[in-house]
């Protein structure tokens, strides 16, 4: 079945360095992917998402390129803020009926 | 953006009762969905809901859990009875079209079976 894989647990970074989540996942299907993240007690919210293979897309500082010959969706940032500071998933659709398979979820924390 | 809202936020029941979780939607989206998160787990797609009907459902959607949303008003996810494995963080989330269309979520109902 369809799966989802993210770096696991915890990443700790000090303020200004680069952010690169990692996610890959595993279908039979046509892929979209979608980055969510969450802030503590918040809903998680869109973040970033793409169809394209090999197209970059870009949301408030971060972006991720689909790469489908890797199976690869990582998530990048070039400068980490404090603010960034929150629990990230990778989600997989491949379904008609709008299912998301979803990864375990990063968490991310900055530190001055 | 748009908001989705769960109530309660948190909720103890003893095993055996029953219990019904409730989300407010986007007010123009028609897509429903419900997903489930034990401590420490992943986010699990537990079923989605369109013109008043399921259209898909997880093997974690037992016969003990039921949809609804009766004449516009909340979507709900009733659970009858609970179980100890019923403890979870649920997601309600929506959205407006189907297929590979963005989801929008809610901030979650804690749910404690003791």
């Amino acid at each position: 079945g369809d799966s989802v894989t993210q770096t696991e647990g915890l990443v700790t970074l000090t303020e200004g360095l680069p952010v690169m989540l990692n996610c890959t996942y595993q279908t039979a299907y046509s892929t979209f992917l979608f980055w969510y993240v969450q802030h503590l007690n918040e809903a998680p919210k869109l973040l970033l998402k793409s169809s394209t293979d090999n197209k970059r897309t870009e949301h408030q500082g971060f972006h991720a390129t689909l790469h489908k010959s890797s199976s690869s969706f990582h998530l990048q940032k070039s400068s980490a803020q404090l603010s960034d500071s929150a629990l990230y998933y990778c989600a997989l659709n491949t379904g008609g009926n709008n299912k998301l398979t979803f990864g375990q979820g990063t968490v991310l924390s900055v530190i001055p | 953006g748009p908001k989705v809202l769960q109530i309660p936020s948190h909720q103890i029941i003893d095993m055996g009762q029953m219990v019904t979780l409730n989300c407010d939607p986007v007010s123009n989206h028609l897509y429903f969905y419900w997903y489930k998160q034990i401590l420490g787990q992943q986010m699990e797609f537990l079923v989605n809901f369109y013109n008043g009907k399921v259209m898909e459902k997880s093997k974690l959607f037992k016969d003990q859990f039921s949809v609804e949303r009766p004449d516009g008003s909340y979507f709900t996810l009733k659970i009858q009875p609970t179980a100890l494995e019923d403890s979870a963080v649920y997601f309600c989330a929506s959205s407006r079209q189907g297929r590979q269309d963005t989801q929008y979520f809610g901030p979650g109902t804690r749910l404690l079976v003791l």
